[in-house]
């Protein structure tokens, strides 16, 4: 069984400022880990992804995120904070990178980003 | 370039009306394909999925059925719509049962489609 826990529903942070999303996650086997974001009335977009390379995974615009299997985490991070970054972010995992209608998605995180 | 198209982008219906979402994928061929439901303030949950023309299987028991009468064609439907079915619905796709490389289990998401029944 796989499950994933984004421990924030909402974050928000200023203009400039380091962004950090929380994931937690459990799984039976070796995961793939996902961000996803989705920007207001848009699909969900790749953010980046783990699939068992490095553990330091570098994604679009400026994001990234580190497989922390010891704290089973994949917290996502960007150093500083761009307006446009404001939308929901969705944290997801698959068990031992299988088929994609095994992905398990978090509730999903609501970044604000203030002036 | 592979390309997901989902329509339409919003709709409005009365409660017990029927309903058609379509979704196509381009520039790949024998995808399998996904429909997701977002509810308000929840995340995402897999509705059907679908790994071959004729192919459904369903995740959840609901008021909805789904139909891949192409091989790149995904369409989501209902007879009679209920007010619990609002919500903002997600078509995708993914590469077949590829094992090993980096892509075969990235999934790719249409646009999405605002459904609000009233």
């Amino acid at each position: 069984a796989q499950s994933v826990t984004q421990l924030d529903s909402h974050v928000s942070v200023s203009e400039g400022t380091p962004v950090l999303l929380r994931c937690n996650y459990s799984s039976s086997y070796s995961p793939s880990l996902f961000w996803y974001v989705q920007h207001p009335n848009k699909g969900l977009q790749l953010l980046l992804k783990y699939t068992s390379a490095a553990t330091l995974v570098k994604g679009i615009n400026g994001f990234e995120a580190e497989f922390k299997k010891s704290e089973t985490s994949f917290h996502l991070t960007k150093p500083s904070a761009h307006m446009s970054d404001a939308a929901e972010y969705f944290c997801v995992v698959s068990d031992r990178g299988g088929s994609a209608r095994q992905l398990t998605f978090g509730s999903g995180t609501q970044l604000t980003v203030l002036p | 370039s592979q390309t997901i198209h989902q329509w339409p982008a919003t709709l409005v219906q009365p409660v017990g009306s029927p309903l058609s979402l379509e979704c196509t994928v381009e520039g790949t061929s024998n995808p399998n394909l996904y429909w997701y439901r977002q509810a308000a303030g929840r995340g995402l949950q897999l509705l059907f999925y679908s790994v071959g023309i004729g192919q459904i299987s369903s995740e959840v028991p609901q008021n909805l059925s789904a139909s891949r009468p192409q091989d790149r064609q995904f369409i989501l439907s209902s007879k009679k719509l209920l007010l619990s079915d609002s919500g903002f619905y997600l078509c995708a796709w993914s590469r077949g049962f590829l094992k090993g490389g980096t892509t075969g289990n990235t999934i790719y998401f249409g646009e999405g489609s605002w459904l609000t029944v009233v």
